[in-house]
């Protein structure tokens, strides 16, 4: 299995363009976790979904972000309209069914926003 | 919800000396506590985890430690080298939603 997988690695956007970000998770997985990572804040965690179905959004910074998880193997972040305070790594991770099982991280998507 | 602390921020220490790291957290109820390590500029990766039901649990030159009626756990690596050089990241299960929450992070400078 070649682990998670996320696109693009990187993303240079400038203020007010939408953004989308997106995640395989390895087959077989039945959870899929949205963080980000900055310096200030350190891994946050956005939005948690299990067997395709969200299960806590209060990470999620405001509306100008979404998630989708439309099947089992596909999951979006989304920011629309993106702001120079988005900037940041954003990392999906996957797991086994139970979340207490190891999260396996994807190599991240590293956002600026100008 | 569940906070975790960590503590220090950076720790350096000499190629051979241990290096201890500190977390607290505040649910009561969370009974999984994993611990993670990101290299500069890759993925974080578990290294080692711990369930409430023990108090202590080695892998090789590293040990988690937990105490449960203090809400406090730690990870220990002995014989430092560089290549353990990295971030490390407790956290603690949220009971609620089953959510793992990360701390702050240790930035850890093994110096040759």
């Amino acid at each position: 299995d070649a682990g998670v997988i996320q696109s693009p690695r990187h993303e240079v956007t400038e203020m007010g363009q939408e953004v989308t970000l997106r995640c395989k998770p390895i087959s077989g997985h039945n959870s899929l976790f949205w963080y980000r990572q900055t310096m200030m804040r350190g891994l946050e965690l956005l939005i948690y979904f299990n067997n395709n179905v969200p299960i806590d959004d209060s990470g999620m910074p405001e509306d100008r972000f979404s998630a989708k998880m439309p099947n089992a193997s596909f999951s979006t972040l989304k920011i629309q309209p993106s702001e120079p305070r988005d900037s940041a790594v954003y990392f999906c991770a996957s797991s086994w069914d139970r979340v207490w099982e190891k999260l396996f991280f994807g190599s991240g998507t590293q956002l600026s926003v100008l | 919800g569940e906070n975790v602390e960590q503590h220090p921020s950076t720790l350096s220490v000499q190629e051979g000396d241990s290096a201890v790291i500190k977390c607290t957290y505040s649910d009561s109820a969370s009974n999984y506590f994993p611990w993670y390590k990101q290299e500069l500029g890759k993925r974080p990766q578990l290294i080692i985890d711990i369930r409430s039901n023990v108090g202590e649990k080695k892998d090789q030159r590293i040990a988690v430690t937990l105490n449960k009626t203090a809400k406090h756990f730690s990870l220990h690596i002995t014989e430092t080298q560089p290549e353990d050089s990295a971030v490390y990241f407790c956290a603690a299960m949220e009971t609620r939603y089953d959510k793992v929450i990360f701390g702050p992070g240790t930035s850890l400078s093994v110096i040759p």
